[in-house]
C-alpha cells in the first residue's frame, strides 16, 4: 500500500486479556520495526524484522510480548495477559534495508488496559 | 551505542518568530541523523535527514537542520514559525540497523 497501515487504531482491553496488534508495511520494504510510546516518554524499541533473518527481539519488555511477521509482509504484535503498564501507543514502521534510510511510520495503535 | 539527546522538553515561540529545537548526538563514526514530527493522534512523519555532504539540510514544511560536528549538534530550525507547527519533535540517530530516538520536544507556537 501507499503507507504503513496499523489496526486497530484504538483498543481498550481488560487487564489479563490477550491482544493482537497488526501492521501492514509498505510494499517492498524488507525491514519492519515495532516501537512503544508511553505517555510522556520517548520511543522504546521493541522488535525488528529484516527479510527472512531471525528477528531482533532484544527490546521486548517481557515474555508476555511476542511478534511475528508472515511472508515477509504483515506483522502481528501479541501481548498476553495484559497489564495496566502496557497501556501505550504501539507504533510500527517499515524501511528499505540499509543505513541511510529512515522509517515510514504507521499512525499507531493506542492500547488502553483497564 | 549511538544516542541523541534533546535538552528541552518544551519550546514556546510566537508565530512568525524563528524556531529552534535542539539535539545533540553521541556516536562512534559518522552519524546518520534524522528529525521526525508527530502531530496529535498521528504517527511520526519524516522531516529531514543528514547522511553526508552539506551541513545545512533542508526538509519538509520549511524546516532545515544544521549539522555541527565540533559541537556534536543537529538542531532543527525554521525561520518563521506557524501555529500549525505545534507538535512533538523527535531527533533520531541510526544505531546499527535501527533508529534510537530522543525523548522529544513539544513545540507550541502561539498566535
Amino acid at each position: 500500500g501507499a503507507g504503513v497501515s496499523q489496526s486497530p487504531s484504538n483498543k481498550v482491553t481488560e487487564k489479563g486479556k490477550d491482544v493482537e496488534l497488526r501492521c501492514d508495511p509498505i510494499s517492498g520494504h524488507t525491514a519492519l520495526y515495532w516501537y512503544r510510546q508511553s505517555l510522556g516518554q520517548g520511543l522504546e524499541f521493541l522488535i525488528y524484522f529484516q527479510g527472512n533473518s531471525a528477528p531482533d527481539k532484544s527490546g521486548l519488555p517481557s515474555d508476555r510480548f511476542s511478534a511475528e511477521r508472515t511472508g515477509g509482509s504483515v506483522s502481528t504484535l501479541t501481548i498476553q495477559r495484559t497489564q495496566q503498564e502496557d497501556s501505550a501507543v504501539y507504533l510500527c514502521a517499515s524501511s528499505l534495508y540499509g543505513q541511510t534510510y529512515g522509517y515510514t511510520f504507521g499512525s499507531g495503535t493506542r492500547l488502553t488496559v483497564v | 551505542a549511538q544516542s541523541v539527546a534533546q535538552p528541552e522538553d518544551q519550546v514556546n515561540v510566537a508565530e512568525g518568530n524563528p524556531l529552534t529545537v535542539k539535539c545533540t548526538y553521541s556516536v562512534s563514526g559518522n552519524p546518520y541523523l534524522f528529525w521526525y514530527v508527530q502531530y496529535p493522534n498521528r504517527g511520526l512523519q519524516f522531516l529531514l535527514k543528514y547522511i553526508t555532504g552539506d551541513n545545512l539540510v533542508k526538509g519538509s514544511y520549511g524546516f532545515e537542520a544544521e549539522f555541527n560536528k565540533s559541537q556534536t549538534s543537529f538542531h532543527l530550525k525554521k525561520p518563521s514559525a506557524l501555529v500549525s507547527d505545534s507538535a512533538l519533535y523527535f531527533c533520531a540517530v541510526r544505531d546499527d540497523y535501527k533508529l534510537s530516538f530522543g525523548a522529544g520536544t513539544t513545540v507550541t507556537v502561539r498566535a
